[in-house]
């Protein structure tokens, strides 16, 4: 298995404060996204990177920042969580490119009351 | 947005038949094809890349096909056993972006 690990793995927090997801990985890849699950929308692109601090936006990435400082870390923050903002959060990794295999972390899951 | 089809959304399938599921994307601009299993409560794994028309790729029971002229992709599960069961993902990947886009799923139960 690929060494990706994430924390939280869970998460209670309330609406208005702040979150930050982290994504550590251990394979020196290159790329590295994060993903947010919700029931009839399989998973969602929010963010990626493409290097130390290179990075873009998804399809959901209203609400949410990133950084990445460092090759094994890559940071999901919530400046102001809001109730949609409650999911489970993937983070995924690939070696290059092309054709870009995606390696999954575990998951957390986040609940915003 | 490119749109990813999967269908179908959800399907029922006896222990020991075989069945099949159907993934359809964008042909213009296509470079590769995904196909992830994502069991409940765990993280989605890698089960195929493909990249050229016409590629068949074979992973125990299962195998898939890929037309990339016409857009679109089968996953086939033979003999279907209860460790089959889980939710799997097509995600194509084009040459004029970088980003895979993935499918919703075809969430498989197999009845015992």
């Amino acid at each position: 298995d690929a060494g990706i690990t994430q924390s939280p793995r869970h998460k209670v927090t309330e609406t208005g404060t702040p979150v930050t997801l982290r994504c550590h990985q251990t394979e020196n890849h290159r790329y590295m996204y994060w993903y947010r699950q919700d029931p009839g929308h399989g998973l969602r692109l929010i963010h990626y990177s493409y290097g130390v601090k290179d990075t873009d936006k998804g399809e959901v990435s209203d609400g949410y920042s990133v950084s990445r400082s460092k090759t094994e870390d890559f940071l999901l923050t919530l400046e102001s969580a809001t109730s949609s903002q409650t999911s489970v959060y993937f983070c995924a990794i690939s070696e290059t490119r092309d054709p870009k295999t995606q390696y999954f972390g575990p998951g957390t899951r986040l609940l915003v009351l | 947005i490119l749109n990813v089809e999967q269908s179908p959304q959800s399907l029922h399938v006896q222990e020991g038949d075989s069945t099949n599921f159907t993934c359809s994307f964008p042909s213009s601009n296509f470079y590769a094809l995904h196909w992830y299993r994502w069991e409940t409560a765990k993280s989605p794994e890698a089960l195929f890349v493909m990249t050229l028309n016409g590629d068949e790729k074979k992973k125990g029971r299962i195998s898939a096909t890929l037309n990339t002229k016409e857009g679109y992709s089968y996953l086939y599960i033979k003999g279907s056993q209860p460790e089959d069961s889980a939710t799997y993902l097509c995600a194509p990947l084009y040459s004029s972006a970088s980003k895979i886009i993935f499918g919703s799923g075809t969430r498989l139960s197999i009845r015992p």
